[in-house]
């Protein structure tokens, strides 16, 4: 079983629309949970992060967790084609596990 | 100020021969990360250091690979004796402690032929 796990897409929505992303994890004692977009040829880069059940909110984007049901999403609003990329999921048990990211979640913003 | 750095920017190399990367975290980061990316795929966990010790090096996918870290800064990479599938992008990473955010380098481009 996947630690993380994300649907790999592609996810393809038009320009203006909501992009959802989601992701699942394995260790009901994960802590610490991130999102980094990722453009072809480019290195990871963080959008958000996120510690406790609930929203938070960072301009277009929106991350939610749901430690009970073991999920983290990334809502973006009014898509935008420059947000064409791959989005990794990467979550942290705490102690001294290390930081595991999902394969990650295609999506295109089709103008 | 720096971010993280990683040397070379780009590698070929034959078959056989063995090659050393180099990663230069940010300043102040106690961990670092290594990972594979082969083209088209998600990120391959190698080793992480926390200080100049390896907790997991779960992730090498072979003894010809082996890391080694100099205190809370530099690190290298090394793969002895290398294959065509070790073609990949390197990427390292580091964080202030292991459970926060992890910046990443801009890779190193390694191919073999």
């Amino acid at each position: 079983q996947k630690e993380v796990e994300q649907n790999s897409g592609p996810l393809s929505v038009p320009e203006g629309a909501i992009a959802s992303l989601n992701c699942t994890y394995s260790d009901r004692v994960s802590q610490s949970f991130f999102w980094y977009r990722q453009y072809s040829g480019k290195s990871p880069e963080l959008i958000m992060s996120i510690y406790s059940n609930g929203d938070k909110e960072d301009g277009r984007f929106t991350a939610q967790l749901n430690k009970a049901s073991q999920y983290v999403s990334l809502l973006i609003r009014d898509s935008q084609p420059s947000d064409s990329a791959t989005y990794l999921c990467a979550v942290n048990s705490g102690g001294y596990q290390k930081v595991t990211f999902g394969t990650g979640t295609k999506l295109q913003v089709i103008p | 100020g720096a971010g993280v750095s990683q040397s070379p920017s780009n590698k070929v190399t034959e078959k056989g021969k063995d090659v050393e990367l180099r990663c230069d975290p940010i300043s102040g980061h106690t961990a670092l990360y290594w990972y594979r990316q082969r083209l088209g795929q998600g990120l391959e966990f190698l080793i992480y250091f926390q200080g100049n010790s390896a907790p997991d090096k779960s992730g090498l996918p072979s003894d010809r690979f082996s890391a080694e870290r100099t205190g809370e800064s530099v690190s290298t990479l090394t793969i002895q004796r290398t294959q065509q599938e070790d073609s990949a992008v390197y990427l390292c990473a580091s964080s202030f402690n292991f459970q926060e955010t992890q910046y990443f380098g801009p890779g190193t481009r390694l191919l073999v032929l």
